[in-house]
């Protein structure tokens, strides 16, 4: 089983900063099939990247993703109100698919 | 649109069971392989586990293997989540979601239902 590990746990920052945020995989991921998520208190998950890279239908152009093998970021170039959330790496492309244990992004 | 809508969540006494459902709408149900999250209160993510387009491939994660059964029936639009002997670990949001391309059972996931809340208390 492939185990992400999300960092930093918390991060706070003020609307209009940059974003970092990082997801390590125990081993190396197949294909970069990794995908970020945004959840909202009481919401269902929203898809924003898959593919490592590849921003989903709809997604705002401040959001990216990068990396490969075992190391890969999701990025907010210039953080809007909205976003202020929890996010999710997951790992798909093979049984078990896993998550990440979350990054909260608090407003700061 | 593609809507799929989680029911049958309540409170259940430990060691019950308890059967869920997603009605989907907006797509061909029967191309398309389920998957079932969840989620504690306060919690990450879970996979639970995927059922194939036409129900032949059913893959659990070890959590749930043996305890929870997946089913769907492609001429209603409906996934079944049956779940037995349920216990504290089992409280969570439970979620279906809809694989991105037809006929495939392991990828991201762009459609979620909204959840339903299981509770496990006596």
């Amino acid at each position: 089983e492939i185990v992400l590990t999300q960092s930093p746990g918390i991060l706070s920052l003020s609307p209009g900063e940059r974003a970092t945020l990082s997801c390590r995989a125990s081993q190396s991921v197949r294909s970069n099939y990794l995908a970020w998520y945004q959840q909202k208190l009481g919401q269902a998950p929203r898809l924003l990247i898959y593919g490592a890279s590849n921003r989903a239908t709809g997604i705002p152009d401040r959001f990216s993703g990068s990396g490969s093998g075992t190391d890969f970021t999701l990025t907010i170039s210039r953080l809007e109100p909205e976003d202020f959330a929890v996010y999710y790496c997951q790992r798909y492309g093979g049984s078990p698919i896993t998550f990440g244990q979350g990054t909260r992004l608090e407003i700061k | 649109q593609i809507q799929l809508v989680e029911s049958g969540g309540g409170v259940v006494q430990p060691g019950r069971s308890l059967t869920l459902s997603c009605a989907a709408s907006g797509f061909t149900f029967s191309k398309y392989g389920m998957h079932w999250v969840r989620q504690a209160p306060g919690k990450g993510l879970e996979w639970l586990g995927v059922i194939a387009h036409d129900g032949s491939v059913k893959i659990y994660a070890d959590s749930v293997k043996g305890r929870f059964t997946f089913s769907r029936d492609n001429s209603k639009n409906t996934l079944d989540l049956q779940m037995n002997t349920l216990g504290a670990e089992d409280a969570a949001v439970y979620y279906c979601a809809k694989e991105p391309r037809e006929y495939s059972s392991g990828w991201y996931w762009e459609n979620w239902g909204q959840g339903t809340l299981v509770t496990v208390s006596s």
